[in-house]
């Protein structure tokens, strides 16, 4: 399997403009995760689904910020209108069952700039 | 609150200065604890699940332990390239909710 896949790898956009992040899980993983990463706060859990349906998202910061996983291998994290604190790195990491101590499985990051 | 607490938060070692870094966590129901690996520019890495207080994970020169309160992260005789950060996480739950919460990390540094 190639791990998970997230994409662009690099984003600039200006502010107010709506901003589209994909994943692709690994295939048979039936936890996804979506991360931001700043060095002010860390790794910051900002949405899970188990079986394509949100868990908790309670990580969200704002309404401008939406997650959807239409089926078990995809899914998008949207930014609308986005903001230049927004700016981050976004992780998508999916694992298996979500038994107990099942690890979870890292993409390479989406790094977003808003100007 | 659950809570991960990683100290300290910059480290900088020899090369071959072993040392230890530390996680403590708060959290309900502890249905696992993860350290992770993430280099600059790239995503974490998994390296090892602790599910219960006494057990321990080995991997090359890095040895994971588990306490009800904390873990420690040993690194014996370090290289350079155990430069990273290093992250630690727990997963918690009365039920399988699955929810993953990581510490602040723990930036390594080993000079040659």
């Amino acid at each position: 399997d190639a791990g998970v896949i997230q994409s662009p790898r690099h984003e600039v956009t200006e502010m107010g403009q709506e901003v589209t992040l994909r994943c692709k899980p690994i295939s048979g993983h039936d936890y996804l995760f979506w991360y931001r990463q700043t060095m002010m706060r860390g790794l910051e859990l900002l949405i899970y689904f188990n079986n394509n349906v949100p868990i908790d998202d309670s990580g969200m910061p704002e309404d401008r910020f939406s997650a959807k996983m239409p089926n078990a291998s995809f899914s998008t994290l949207k930014i609308q209108p986005s903001e230049p604190r927004d700016s981050a790195v976004y992780f998508c990491a999916s694992s298996f069952h979500g038994a107990p101590g099942t690890e979870a499985f890292f993409g390479q990051g989406t790094r977003l700039t808003v100007v | 609150e659950d809570q991960v607490t990683q100290s300290p938060e910059a480290l900088r070692l020899q090369e071959g200065e072993s040392s230890s870094l530390n996680c403590s966590y708060t959290v309900s129901g502890l249905r696992g604890l993860f350290w992770y690996r993430q280099d600059p520019g790239k995503g974490p890495e998994f390296l090892f699940t602790l599910y219960s207080a006494g057990e321990e994970k080995e991997k090359e020169r890095l040895k994971a332990t588990l306490t009800k309160k904390e873990s420690f992260l040993h690194i014996t005789a370090p290289k350079p390239e155990d430069s990273a950060t290093y992250l630690c996480a727990v997963r918690h739950g009365s039920s399988n909710t699955g929810k993953l919460i990581f510490g602040q990390g723990t930036t390594l540094q080993v000079k040659p």
